[in-house]
């Protein structure tokens, strides 16, 4: 398997315009999991889905967050209007287990996200 | 709930030298730990885990890490270091979720 898959790995954009994250977990992992990285925060998880349904979206900072998951194979973390505090590098990650069980969570190479 | 708490944001050593970084939990059960390691621009990679059966567990690179219950912990070690070690390090505990602590950047000096 190629592992999680993200796309872009790098984004710049202007204050206001929207971005659209995507990832692709491996295949049979029933978990797909968000999460923002910055110096400030650490990791932090944003939402997470099982079998493609959006079961805790809590650490959403936003309505100006969105995530989506219409099947399995395909995930997108959107931001509309994005602003410059939401500058960080945005990680997917899947696994087996929603608690990462005995086989932990296997991250993509994120996207790092500029606003200007 | 469980936690996990990374002793040093930031350890520096030679290269060579002994590394140690120290990661303590916190959980009601016997938990799932384990490390990962985050290289510049890249994302986390397992470095190794530990999943209830050696309380001594070797991973990736010469890394080791020892789980010892009595003092809730679960320290990193690799005997010497090399420059390419330079990274950033994760301990992670899972039980009711997956928590990650906040991690140890790791500077390896020549």
């Amino acid at each position: 398997d190629a592992g999680v898959i993200q796309s872009p790995r790098h984004e710049v954009t202007e204050m206001g315009q929207e971005v659209t994250l995507r990832c692709k977990p491996i295949s049979g992992h029933d978990y797909l999991f968000w999460y923002r990285q910055t110096m400030m925060r650490g990791l932090e998880l944003l939402i997470y889905f099982n079998n493609n349904v959006p079961i805790d979206d809590s650490g959403m900072p936003e309505d100006r967050f969105s995530a989506k998951m219409p099947n399995a194979s395909f995930s997108t973390l959107k931001i509309q209007p994005s602003e410059p505090r939401d500058s960080a590098v945005y990680f997917c990650a899947s696994s087996p287990y929603r608690t990462g069980g005995n086989y932990g969570y296997t991250f993509g190479s994120g996207t790092r996200l500029t606003v200007v | 709930a469980q936690s996990v708490t990374q002793l040093g944001s930031h350890v520096s050593v030679s290269e060579g030298a002994l590394v140690l970084l120290r990661c303590n939990y916190s959980s009601s059960v016997p938990p799932y730990l384990f490390w990962y390691v985050q290289y510049p621009n890249q994302g986390l990679q397992l470095l190794l885990k530990y999943t209830s059966a050696a309380t001594l567990v070797k991973g990736i690179n010469g890394f080791e890490a020892e789980f010892k219950k009595s003092e809730t912990s679960f320290h990193l070690t690799k005997p010497s270091a090399h420059m390419s070690d330079a990274a950033e390090y994760f301990c992670a505990v899972s039980e009711n979720d997956m928590r990650f602590g906040a991690g140890t950047r790791l500077t390896v000096k020549p």
